[in-house]
């Protein structure tokens, strides 16, 4: 069966200094792959989407990046975080083909920014 | 670009009262996706429908989508206490990218025991 991992799942992390969050998916391959930042409004915003290995899809401009190394992992960063970087940040795949293609959501990264 | 609203953004109910919210996005779509968030989770996938007018039932909650497909509704009967959390929707636009998902901002459910 498929699995997704997130971590770490909580981080508390200074303004200015850099971030790293890191998904990775088991169990399938070929995935699409997605991150989204719930913020306490409760919406889903989508940040980045990739198809493939190193096929990134920008969908907020912001000082956040995405990376695709490899088939089945998916990393956020930032070179400096700001205070509005302070969020739930969920990663998600979905199959490539097919239907339905539901996102199957990671348990999620809790970032506060102080 | 896609719009999906959702109403109402809160809903407050006693237990074995009714429950539906409204998902209406701005374009047509491929299919309606519905979501369910428990607090402090993670969105879980519930349902899909993909046919104009469509309706289908899991146990006590009911969706439908609408005839012209830009509007979705999830019916829940007799809530219980396990019914809380947020429910989104979300869909992939007719003709449009198959990729992404345009989420609407969800309704959250509380439930009074």
């Amino acid at each position: 069966s498929q699995t997704i991992h997130q971590w770490p799942a909580t981080l508390v992390q200074p303004v200015g200094s850099p971030l790293s969050l890191e998904c990775t998916v088991e169990g399938t391959s070929n995935p699409n792959l997605y991150w989204y930042r719930q913020a306490a409004g409760r919406g889903l915003q989508l940040l980045f989407y990739s198809v493939g290995i190193g096929q990134i899809s920008s969908e907020v401009p912001q000082n956040l990046s995405a990376s695709r190394p490899q088939d089945r992992q998916f990393i956020l960063s930032s070179k400096k975080l700001l205070l509005s970087d302070s969020g739930f940040y969920l990663c998600a795949w979905s199959v490539r083909t097919g239907s339905p293609r539901e996102q199957f959501f990671g348990p999620g990264t809790r970032l506060t920014v102080l | 670009g896609q719009q999906v609203m959702q109403i109402p953004q809160y809903q407050h109910v006693q237990e074995g009262e009714d429950f539906t919210t409204y998902c209406n996005s701005s374009t047509t779509l491929s299919n309606i996706q519905w979501y369910k968030q428990r607090p402090g989770g993670h969105p879980v996938f519930l349902i899909q429908l993909v046919k104009s007018g469509e309706v289908k039932k899991q146990k006590r909650l009911t969706f439908q989508f609408g005839e012209a497909k830009k509007n979705s509704s999830l019916h829940i009967t007799a809530t219980q206490t396990t019914d809380v959390g947020t429910y989104f929707c979300a869909g992939h636009p007719s003709g449009g990218s198959n990729y992404k998902l345009t989420f609407g901002k969800g309704t959250l459910l509380t439930v009074n025991p």
